[in-house]
């Protein structure tokens, strides 16, 4: 099947300080990739689809100026959380579906802020 | 809206069946999917149903009645590995768009 990573798997960070999260499709090409966050616990919520070359859309409740998306390129898609605070504390996980649709997720990042 | 419900919890004896059922109300339906996740983990592809019927892959099945809003997945000769979340997802429109995630039923599989 298709391959997607995540980079970092894990990051500890400071309160006020960002994090980008990276998303690669190795491959394959992705038009679009989906950035989901998970608590403890919780199932996997959508925050937002990322659309190369245009911009990302945010479901409701996340703030695009908190959370920005960019996807640069048809394999590449980044998710900055800016001035993270701890409750921004969560496991990140991206998917990209391949052209049959079927959506292949990356392993996951988990941040801390502290 | 949409909406995924599934049990938060099963608990089945190692080598025997069990079964995880989920319902869903959504404005679209294009497939069902079912995913397994460990802790600290990603979710992994188990199976996917875009008609009625019965799917298998080795020790996992999926069911699918569309007519119901209705499917399960089937997990046979239980193993500690087993042990671990489940989660099933519509794909509710067409083209490229994102999964809605149930709750997901955290499976245990006891000795």
């Amino acid at each position: 099947g298709a391959v997607v990573s995540q980079h970092p798997s894990w990051v500890i960070c400071k309160s006020g300080t960002s994090v980008k999260i990276e998303c690669r499709s190795l491959d394959f090409q992705a038009t679009t990739m989906f950035w989901y966050r998970q608590f403890p616990k919780q199932s996997l919520m959508l925050m937002a689809t990322s659309n190369e070359g245009s911009k990302a859309t945010y479901e409701q409740g996340v703030e695009k100026d908190k959370f920005l998306i960019n996807h640069a390129s048809l394999t590449l898609s980044t998710l900055t959380v800016t001035s993270a605070h701890p409750e921004d504390s969560s496991f990140y996980i991206c998917s990209a579906p391949t052209q049959d649709y079927e959506q292949y997720f990356g392993p996951g990042t988990r941040l801390t802020v502290t | 809206g949409q909406s995924l419900e599934q049990p938060s919890e099963v608990t089945a004896v190692e080598g025997a069946i069990v079964q995880i059922n989920c319902t869903y109300q959504t404005s679209g339906f294009y497939g069902l999917s079912w995913y397994q996740q460990h802790d600290g983990g990603a979710p992994t592809f188990l199976s996917y149903n875009a008609l009625d019927g019965l799917e298998e892959t080795g020790r996992f099945s999926s069911f699918l009645s569309r007519s119901d809003s209705y499917g399960y997945l089937l997990l046979q000769e239980l193993q500690m590995k087993d042990s671990a979340s489940y989660f099933c997802a519509v794909r509710a429109f067409g083209g490229n768009t994102p999964l809605v995630f149930g709750k997901g039923t955290r499976l245990s599989v006891i000795a």
